[in-house]
């Protein structure tokens, strides 16, 4: 089936750092999304994306869709402490708009 | 957006047994899922509620041990049957509308099966 591998898998930065991370599949997607999920919680969306090329913001939040269509990026610029838990990439199964399948996560903590 | 409400929020259950998980919308949704998070691991889609007809299920979950009921397009539960220690995860509602659209999630069930 469809996988989706993130990295890093997990990092540690300093508040105020600009942090950076990826989606990458061995097939290609049409749409990309990105979750945050924080402890005992489920995930959140954060950003959506629906073209190659693309490029959103969400506050300090920005999301490529990569030309390929098979990877996605997402930036945090000046972590902040509440910034800290999983990041998820997503994206539709085959033929199937609304089931995601997820990617590995990538945890993210923040040192002050 | 849709507000999803999800019970119980945690349980601890006996090897053997079987606990049913709810999961309510505040709104009419056309599409609701059930996944399943293992610890430290990534979410994945156990099976699709239909509305009033049989669940999807995705390769290695059946329904035997994963029963699920949608009535109505508000409303679904899930079932951990026969539980035993590896069925220990957190199980997430979620729905959408429409095509293309993004799924909400609820706040997941807690489970531990000793």
């Amino acid at each position: 089936g469809q996988q989706l591998n993130q990295s890093p898998q997990s990092m540690f930065i300093q508040e105020g750092e600009d942090v950076s991370m990826n989606c990458t599949s061995s097939s290609i997607f049409n749409t990309w999304l990105w979750y945050k999920q924080d402890p005992g919680e489920g995930p959140v969306l954060l950003i959506a994306l629906y073209k190659a090329g693309e490029l959103t913001s969400n506050g300090r939040l920005t999301a490529q869709f990569g030309i390929t269509r098979k990877d996605s990026f997402l930036n945090i610029s000046a972590s902040i402490p509440s910034d800290v838990g999983i990041y998820f990439c997503a994206g539709p199964y085959t033929g199937t708009a609304s089931k995601l399948t997820f990617g590995t996560g990538t945890r993210l903590q923040v040192t002050l | 957006s849709a507000v999803i409400s999800q019970k119980p929020s945690r349980d601890i259950c006996q090897r053997g047994t079987s606990l049913t998980i709810q999961c309510q919308v505040d709104s009419q949704v056309t599409m609701m899922f059930w996944y399943r998070q293992q610890p430290g691991q990534s979410l994945t889609l156990i099976a699709t509620a239909n509305q009033g007809s049989e669940a999807t299920y995705e390769s290695g979950f059946v329904i035997d041990k994963f029963p699920i009921s949608r009535p109505n397009l508000t409303f679904s539960t899930l079932t951990v049957s026969n539980m035993s220690p590896e069925d220990s995860s957190i199980y997430l509602c979620s729905a959408g509308t429409g095509m293309g659209e993004k799924l909400f999630f609820g706040s997941g069930t807690q489970l531990s099966v000793l």
